[in-house]
C-alpha cells in the first residue's frame, strides 16, 4: 500500500519568511495529492491540490511543486502571518482512499 | 450547505461501554470517510462508503468497531465494547466525485475518552 512521509514534523519561522514542508510517496501509481491545513479543534480542510500531470500550481502565498520521478512533493509558504499557525497533511491518492503524512507542526512568531 | 456534521463532538465514556458516532455528510457526496487521529498514529482511514455502499474497510482495527450507512444522508460508526485506546478524535468526511481525487471535506469530528 501507499506510504507518505513527511518533513520536519515541526516547523518555527518568523512572520513575513517563507516555509517549506516536503513530502514523499511510495506508490508510483498515486496520481493526485492534496494538502490539507487543520487549526485546533477543528477538521482538516484543503487548502491546495496537484494532480500527476502537473509539476507546479500556486494559489497566492501557496504553491506546491510535484517531482514524479523522485515521488517527493511540497509545500511552499511566502510571506507567513500568524493566521498560517496550524498542522499541515501532505496526502497521496491511491484507488479512491487518500493516505496522509504524519503531519507538520507550523509556527509562525510575530 | 451546513458542512459535514458530526455528533457528538465529545464523549466520555468508560471501558466496556457501547459507543455510536454519528455523521451526516454533505447533501449529493456520493463518499463518506471515516478517519481517527491520535498523537502516535496521525490520521488512518477506518472505512469508506460510496453510494451508502462498504467499500473498503482494511483500516477498522479490529470487530469491535462497527460502520453502517443506512441512507444517504446518515452514517454511524460504533464501538463495542469500548477500550482505552480506543480515546482518539474521530472524523467523517464526505466529497462529490471519486473519493480519492476530489476534495474531502472534514467535519469538525467526535474527541472520544474511554477511561
Amino acid at each position: 500500500g501507499e506510504n507518505v512521509e513527511q518533513h520536519p514534523s515541526t516547523l518555527s519561522v518568523q512572520e513575513g519568511d517563507s516555509a517549506v514542508i516536503k513530502c514523499t510517496y511510495s506508490d508510483s501509481a498515486s496520481n493526485y495529492f492534496p494538502w490539507y491545513k487543520q487549526e485546533l479543534g477543528k477538521g482538516p480542510q484543503l487548502i491546495i491540490d496537484i494532480r500527476s500531470n502537473v509539476g507546479e500550481k500556486k494559489d497566492q502565498r501557496i504553491a506546491v511543486t510535484l517531482n514524479k520521478t523522485a515521488k517527493h512533493f511540497s509545500l511552499h509558504i511566502t510571506e507567513t502571518q500568524p493566521e498560517d499557525s496550524a498542522v499541515y497533511f501532505c496526502a497521496a491518492s491511491l484507488n479512491d482512499k487518500v493516505i496522509f503524512g504524519p503531519g507538520t507542526s507550523l509556527s509562525v512568531i510575530p | 450547505d451546513a458542512g459535514v456534521i458530526q455528533s457528538p463532538r465529545h464523549e466520555v465514556t468508560e471501558m466496556g461501554q457501547e459507543v455510536t458516532l454519528r455523521c451526516k455528510p454533505i447533501s449529493g457526496h456520493d463518499y463518506l470517510f471515516w478517519y481517527r487521529q491520535t498523537m502516535m498514529r496521525g490520521l488512518e482511514l477506518l472505512i469508506y462508503f460510496n453510494n451508502n455502499v462498504p467499500i473498503d474497510d482494511s483500516g477498522m482495527p479490529e470487530d469491535r468497531f462497527s460502520a453502517k450507512m443506512p441512507n444517504a444522508s446518515f452514517s454511524t460508526l460504533k464501538i463495542q465494547p469500548s477500550e482505552p485506546r480506543d480515546s482518539a478524535v474521530y472524523f467523517c468526511a464526505s466529497n462529490l466525485l471519486a473519493g480519492a481525487t476530489d476534495t474531502q471535506y472534514f467535519g469538525p469530528g467526535t474527541r472520544l475518552t474511554v477511561l
